[in-house]
């Protein structure tokens, strides 16, 4: 079976940053997503790892340990706008199943 | 230019019925889902379908049936509707696995289903 953590809220001031990090376990691994929820919409992606180390996209990281079964998304000058859910996901080794974290709610203040 | 679109964005039903929710994607994507997001905003994948593969996830009812009339299109139908189905249907797609470096979903809108 396949078994995702993350922290449920978290609260950051404008212009910080924040590290919201993901654990799993799964019977199979080919990759691991970060998504950006908004509050009445849809996810969006954000990021991708399928190696250990580091990706990095503007604004946004994303790290990903194989090994430790971790993943975590930095998220810099944070701006109003990134006030969302960040949902945490894997892909089996099939490639077609997905398993989602029960996501992450930052708010970010001013 | 709406890349994945579904309909309705809202419905309201009562228990028992049968319904259906429509889902195009104008990606010329291989592969499309369908995901329930309940109150609680868990994200749960309940298919995942191309012209080769249905995947289902085992824990879905049989009450749902996707239906997929041509590669753009996967329609999700539901019968005997139950008030735990309440719920946000998200439809996605993302191109095929093999040959692309990874394989994003573009998710559409949803659909907020209400059993009454």
């Amino acid at each position: 079976g396949q078994n995702i953590d993350q922290p449920t809220e978290m609260t950051a001031t404008e212009g910080a940053i924040v590290q919201i990090n993901c654990t799993y376990q799964t019977s199979g691994f080919n990759g691991l997503f970060w998504y950006q929820q908004h509050a009445g919409e849809a996810p969006t992606f954000l990021s991708y790892n399928v190696l250990d180390g580091l990706e990095e996209k503007g604004r946004f990281s994303s790290f990903l340990s194989r090994s430790k079964g971790y993943s975590y998304l930095l998220l810099k000058e944070l701006q109003m706008k990134d006030s969302a859910s960040y949902l945490c996901a894997s892909r089996d080794n099939y490639g077609q199943n997905f398993v989602f974290g029960p996501g992450t709610r930052l708010s970010v203040l001013p | 230019d709406t890349a994945v679109s579904q309909t309705p964005k809202y419905l309201v039903t009562q228990m028992g019925n049968d319904k259906s929710i429509k889902c195009e994607q104008n990606l010329g994507h291989d592969t499309m889902y369908w995901y329930k997001q309940d109150s609680k905003k868990f994200l749960k994948i309940m298919f995942s379908y191309n012209n080769k593969e249905l995947i289902i996830n085992e824990t879905v009812p049989n009450r749902f049936s996707p239906k997929s009339p041509d590669k753009a299109h996967l329609n999700l139908h539901i019968n005997s509707l139950e008030l735990g189905d309440s719920a946000v249907y998200f439809c996605a797609s993302s191109q095929d696995l093999w040959g692309q470096p990874y394989n994003e979903q573009f998710f559409g809108p949803g659909t907020r289903l209400t059993v009454l």
